[in-house]
Order: structure tokens, then C-alpha cells, then sequence
């Protein structure tokens, strides 16, 4: 069965660190994953989509198909980082359901 | 308009009440869905519209009663709640069934107590 992994429910790290929030997905086929992020008090919204491999925000997510992670890095943190990020894993014949990881939430330390 | 309207923001319900979400989008998107997000936790997903047809009811409960008027609005109709039903609820929206079906866009939510 398709799962998203996000090993570690809390992350916690000093402002102006590097950021990496893991993300490992279970699908045999050719996923599609994607990063969302729900900052407080606002919607959760999309932040990557692995096809665009686009930064947004200073984030970028590589789809290690090897590894398959596709883990969610930023070289220096800043304190509006800190959110929950949510892995999320669409497939072919997926039917509009999307398998989401347990979140993780990200806390920045000034 | 990009955003996904959702009213109202909160809602206090007794059990015994019958009250009503509703979700609006003007992007021309043909995918809608309400998902049920409990604190901390990922969405849920409830139910999904394509084109205005039901498309998935993820086994939920009969007393969540999902509509879709038009391709541009999207009800969610509630009677007879546990207080366990309590939670967040959201509104999304998504092109369609051809293109892009993981880029969800969301609304603020639904605040939902139910006593």
C-alpha cells in the first residue's frame, strides 16, 4: 500500500541553521510528491510540487527515487519558517486521493 | 479570485441541531473536496466532486451529508453530530481530474464544537 513517512513529529533549530525535514514515501510507481505547509492561523496551502523543481521560499525538495524520499531542505532558517509541513504523495490512478505524512511541525529558535 | 471561500469560520452545534458549511471557488476548478483535520494531525479526506458528481465518500458517516450545487459551490450538511465530530474542516479545491490532481488549493476552514 502507497504510505508517506515523516519520521520526526517535532523539529527544532536555531535560526540561520539548515532545515531538513524528512520525507520517505512507500509507491512503486511513479509518484508525484509534494510539500505542504500550514503556517498558524492560516490555511495549509502548497509549497513544491517535485515536478516544478522550483525554490520557493528558500526550499527546495529533491525526489531521490533510489531513496524514495524526497526530503525538504533549507540552508537558513528564519523564525517565519516555523510551521507544520505536511509530505504528500499523489499517483496515477490515484483517483484524487492524496497519502499524506503525519506532518512534521518545525520550530525556529531565534 | 484564487482563494477558496469558506463560511462560517466557527461553529458551535448541539447534537440535536441541523447546520450547514459551505465552501465557494472562482478559479473554474472541477475537482472539490471537504477534508476533516484534527488538531496537529493531516487532513482527512471526506468526500471529492468531480464536475459536480461525487466521486469518493471515504466510508463517512451519514450524518455528514455532502452538495454540490454547481461546479462553483459546495455544501457540507450536518445533523445529528457526536461531540467526536468535532474538528476542522476544510475546503479545497483542484483543476480537475486530467492535470494536477495533488495541487490542492485550500480554504481557511470551518471551526466545528459540537457539545
Amino acid at each position: 500500500a502507497q504510505r508517506v513517512t515523516q519520521p520526526e513529529k517535532l523539529l527544532s533549530v536555531f535560526k540561520g541553521a539548515p532545515v531538513e525535514l524528512k520525507c520517505n514515501y512507500s509507491y512503486s510507481g511513479s509518484p508525484e510528491l509534494f510539500w505542504y505547509v500550514q503556517y498558524s492561523r492560516q490555511r495549509l496551502q502548497l509549497l513544491l510540487r517535485h515536478i516544478s523543481r522550483e525554490s520557493i521560499k528558500g526550499f527546495t525538495a529533491d525526489l531521490n527515487k533510489g531513496e524514495t524520499s524526497f526530503h525538504l531542505k533549507k540552508p537558513f532558517a528564519q523564525e517565519e519558517d516555523s510551521a507544520m509541513y505536511y509530505c504528500a504523495l499523489s499517483f496515477m490512478d490515484s483517483n484524487y486521493q492524496l497519502i499524506w505524512g503525519a506532518g512534521t511541525k518545525l520550530i525556529i529558535k531565534p | 479570485d484564487t482563494e477558496v471561500t469558506q463560511t462560517p469560520k466557527h461553529l458551535v452545534m448541539g447534537m440535536t441541531n441541523k447546520k450547514s458549511l459551505k465552501c465557494e471557488q472562482h478559479m473554474g476548478h472541477r475537482a472539490m473536496y471537504w477534508y476533516k483535520q484534527k488538531a496537529k494531525k493531516p487532513p482527512e479526506l471526506m468526500f471529492v466532486y468531480s464536475y459536480e458528481k461525487l466521486s469518493i465518500n471515504e466510508s463517512v458517516p451519514s450524518r455528514f451529508s455532502p452538495e454540490c450545487p454547481n461546479s462553483s459551490l459546495l455544501n457540507l450538511h450536518l445533523h445529528a453530530l457526536q461531540p467526536e465530530d468535532s474538528a476542522l474542516y476544510l475546503c479545497a479545491s483542484s483543476q480537475g481530474r486530467t492535470s494536477n490532481t495533488g495541487e490542492l488549493f485550500f480554504g481557511e476552514g470551518s471551526r466545528l464544537t459540537v457539545l
